[in-house]
C-alpha cells in the first residue's frame, strides 16, 4: 500500500462548477497534512495546510481532513480554467514532522 | 521574502559523470529537504537537512548525498550517474516557526545521456 494514494485522474469539471480531489494515507500518526498546486513545468506551489479534523477554508478552496477514515480532500468553488493543473496531497509520516511524502496527484481540467 | 533558489536551473550530464547540485532557503529557514520527481515515480522524498545535520533519509541508493552548510544553503550530490537519474530534483524549505509548511524552489532539470 502506498503512503498517499490519489486518483491520477484526469478529472473534468465544468468551469463555475466544484471540484473535489481526494487522497488517503496510511500512517495513523499523520499530523500534517498539505495540498499543493502544480502547473506543467513548473515547481509544486502550496495552497492549503490542515493539522485539525474538519475543514478549514481559504478563499475558493477547502481543506477537509478526516484522521479516523485517514482521509484528506481539496474542494475548489467555482472552478476556473486557470485552476486547471495537477494536485498533490501531501503527509508527514512517522513521528517526524518534517518527512513529507506526496501523493502521485490528481490532473484536473476545467472546461469552459 | 526572497523565495527559494537553486542553480543550476538546467543541467546535461552523461552516464558515469557526478553532479552537485545547490538550494538557498528562503531567509530564516533552517531546513530544506531534496526531492526527485520523474512522470513514473512523482515526487519522491531523498533527504532532508536541519542545522547542518541530515534528519530524514529517503529509499534511494548511497550514490545521492547531500551536506547543509552554517548559512541553511543545501547541496545535493548524484555520483556514477545512471540514465534513470535524468529527473526534476526539487529542494523545498521550512521554517521553525508556526505550522510545517513547505515551499519549493524552481527546481534543477537534470538530463542524462
Amino acid at each position: 500500500q502506498k503512503e498517499v494514494e490519489q486518483n491520477s485522474g484526469p478529472l473534468s469539471v465544468p468551469e463555475g462548477a466544484i471540484a473535489s480531489l481526494n487522497c488517503t494515507y496510511s500512517d495513523r500518526v499523520s499530523q500534517s497534512f498539505f495540498w499543493y498546486r502544480q502547473y506543467s513545468g513548473k515547481s509544486p506551489e502550496l495552497i492549503m495546510s490542515i493539522y485539525s479534523n474538519g475543514d478549514k477554508e481559504d478563499g475558493r478552496f477547502t481543506a477537509q481532513l478526516n484522521k479516523a477514515s485517514q482521509y484528506v480532500s481539496l474542494l475548489i468553488r467555482d472552478s476556473q480554467p486557470s485552476d486547471s493543473a495537477t494536485y498533490l496531497c501531501a503527509v508527514n509520516v512517522g513521528s517526524s514532522a518534517s518527512k513529507i511524502i506526496f501523493g502521485s496527484g490528481t490532473r484536473l481540467s476545467i472546461r469552459p | 521574502k526572497a523565495g527559494v533558489t537553486q542553480t543550476p536551473r538546467y543541467l546535461i550530464k552523461t552516464r558515469g559523470q557526478q553532479v552537485t547540485l545547490s538550494c538557498s532557503p528562503i531567509s530564516g529557514h533552517r531546513s530544506v529537504s531534496w526531492y526527485q520527481q520523474t512522470p513514473g515515480q512523482g515526487l519522491q522524498f531523498l533527504f532532508e537537512y536541519f542545522s547542518e545535520t541530515q534528519r530524514n533519509k529517503g529509499n534511494f541508493p548511497g550514490r545521492f548525498s547531500g551536506r547543509q552548510f552554517s548559512n541553511s544553503r543545501s547541496e545535493m550530490n548524484v555520483s556514477t550517474l545512471e540514465l534513470g537519474d535524468s529527473a526534476l530534483y526539487l529542494c523545498a524549505s521550512r521554517g521553525t516557526s508556526g505550522g510545517n509548511e513547505q515551499f519549493f524552489g524552481p527546481g534543477t532539470r537534470l538530463t542524462v545521456l
